[in-house]
C-alpha cells in the first residue's frame, strides 16, 4: 500500500491545550494537504504546503514539512471543543493520485 | 452554490447487484475523483478523471466502472455488488493548474452496505 501513516492514531487533550498530529509518506510530493473529517461528513481541506516550503500558518494552524524525512506535522493551538475531528494528511505525488494517510482521531475536552 | 453534489446518501445491495454512485459539481471543476474509506484505512483512490472523456485507475479500482461525459458529472458503477465493496464512498473535486491539483472538495459521502 502507497498510504501514508499518521500518528498518533488517536488523541484526547483538554480544552485550551495544543494539538500535534505527524504524517509520514512515501513518495516524493509536488504538495502535502490537511483535512479534518468532522463524524458522519465529508472531508474539508485545511490548509495546503508545497514541497519547497518549510512551514505554513493559518489562524490556529501551524504546517510544517520537512522532505528530507518525508513527514509534516499538523499543529492546532489552544483547540476548542469544535476541533474535535478526524485529520488526515494527504500528499500529491503529481499523478492526480492523492494518498491520504490513516487518520489522526482528535477529541478536545471542554 | 451546492458544491460537490452525491446520490444516493444510503443504500443497501444484496450480492451481485449493480447500481451507480452518482456525483455532480458546479464548480467547473476539472478534475473529479471516487474514494472508499474503511475504517483504519483512510481513504483510497478508485478511479479519477482529468477532464470529459479522460479517466483512469487510481489505487483500488476493481469492481468498478466510471465515466465522464460531462465536466459536472462523474459516476461510479458497482458492476456486481460484494460484500467487500460494503463502505463509505466519497467523490471529490479539483481546478487543475500547471503545478497539478488544488485543494479537494468532497460530498458528504454514500453509505453502502452489501448483504
Amino acid at each position: 500500500s502507497q498510504q501514508g501513516e499518521e500518528d498518533p492514531q488517536a488523541l484526547s487533550i483538554q480544552e485550551g491545550e495544543n494539538a500535534t498530529m505527524n504524517c509520514s509518506y512515501k513518495t516524493s510530493i509536488n504538495n502535502l494537504q490537511w483535512y479534518r473529517q468532522n463524524s458522519g461528513r465529508g472531508l474539508v481541506h485545511l490548509i495546503l504546503i508545497r514541497s519547497n516550503e518549510r512551514e505554513k500558518h493559518s489562524g490556529r494552524l501551524r504546517v510544517t514539512l520537512d522532505t528530507s524525512k518525508k513527514s509534516s506535522s499538523l499543529l492546532i493551538t489552544a483547540s476548542r471543543a469544535a476541533d474535535t475531528a478526524s485529520y488526515f494528511c494527504a500528499t500529491d505525488p503529481g499523478t492526480y493520485k492523492y494518498i491520504f494517510g490513516t487518520g489522526t482521531r482528535l477529541k478536545v475536552l471542554a | 452554490n451546492a458544491g460537490v453534489t452525491q446520490t444516493p446518501k444510503f443504500q443497501v445491495l444484496k450480492t451481485g447487484q449493480s447500481m451507480t454512485l452518482q456525483c455532480a459539481q458546479d464548480m467547473n471543476h476539472e478534475y473529479m475523483s471516487w474514494y472508499r474509506q474503511d475504517p483504519g484505512m483512510g481513504l483510497r483512490l478508485i478511479h479519477y478523471s482529468v477532464g470529459a472523456g479522460i479517466t483512469d485507475q487510481g489505487e483500488v479500482p476493481n469492481g468498478y466502472n466510471v465515466s465522464r461525459s460531462t465536466t459536472e458529472d462523474f459516476p461510479l458503477r458497482l458492476l456486481s455488488a460484494a460484500p467487500s465493496q460494503t463502505s463509505v464512498y466519497f467523490c471529490a473535486s479539483s481546478y487543475l493548474r500547471a503545478s497539478g491539483t488544488g485543494e479537494l472538495f468532497f460530498g458528504e459521502g454514500s453509505r453502502l452496505t452489501v448483504l
